[in-house]
């Protein structure tokens, strides 16, 4: 069965120090993968995309499909990075379309 | 366009009311979600919609919720009768023909059932 797996419910770093978010997936098919991100008390916002394979504010991920894997990083973390972070899974089963979340990281950047 | 919009932003409702919250997908997207969001168990997919037809409820918990879609641009997820642990935040997302250009969300109704 689909799944995405989010290992860390909270991940707390120093403001500078390097960030990672873990994600993994369990997926048969060929999987599209995406960051979601959540401010506090916002709606959820589409961070970024595998296929893209773009930087937003900083972030990046690899699809890993050795790995089932799409961590997702950052160099130098800012306070304004403290977020809840969804690792998520889009996948086509004939005429569906289905996005499933894992359960979230909330990152909290100290200063 | 204003995006994905929500009613209530708000709801507090005593144990056994009915709640109806509501939601407006962007202008020409097809597929329409709810998703339950609670601390425990993060995001929650409750049920999706392709043109407007209930493609997969699998992930609503119980009997006691509805959702429908009428027509294009709004649905309705519908509790009855509503109980404490259904107490959460509810979005509601659109997309157009699937994932990969990603979803766009709500602000979301939080719940809360007492």
């Amino acid at each position: 069965a689909q799944r995405v797996t989010q290992p860390e419910k909270l991940l707390s770093v120093f403001k500078g120090a390097p960030v990672e978010l873990k994600c993994n997936y369990s997926y048969s098919g060929s999987p599209e993968l995406f960051w979601y991100v959540q401010y506090s008390r916002q709606r959820l916002q589409l961070l970024l995309r595998h296929i893209s394979r773009e930087s937003i504010k900083g972030f990046t991920a690899d699809l890993n499909k050795g790995e089932t894997s799409f961590h997702l990083k950052k160099p130098f973390a800012q306070e304004e990075d403290s977020a809840m972070y969804y690792c998520a899974l889009s996948f086509y089963g004939g005429a569906t379309n289905k996005l499933i979340f894992g359960t979230g990281t909330l990152l909290a950047v100290q200063p | 366009d204003a995006g994905v919009i929500q009613s209530p932003r708000h709801e507090v409702t005593e144990m056994g009311q009915e709640v109806t919250l509501r939601c407006k997908p962007i202008s020409g997207h097809d597929y329409l979600f709810w998703y339950r969001q609670t601390m425990m168990r993060g995001l929650e997919l409750l049920i999706y919609f392709n043109n407007n037809v209930p493609i997969d409820d699998s992930g609503m918990p119980e009997d006691r919720f509805s959702a429908k879609m009428p027509n294009a641009s709004f649905s309705t997820l519908k509790i009855q009768p509503s109980e404490p642990r259904d107490s959460a935040v509810y979005f509601c997302a659109s997309s157009f023909s699937g994932g990969p250009y990603g979803y766009t969300f709500g602000s979301g109704t939080r719940l809360t059932v007492v």
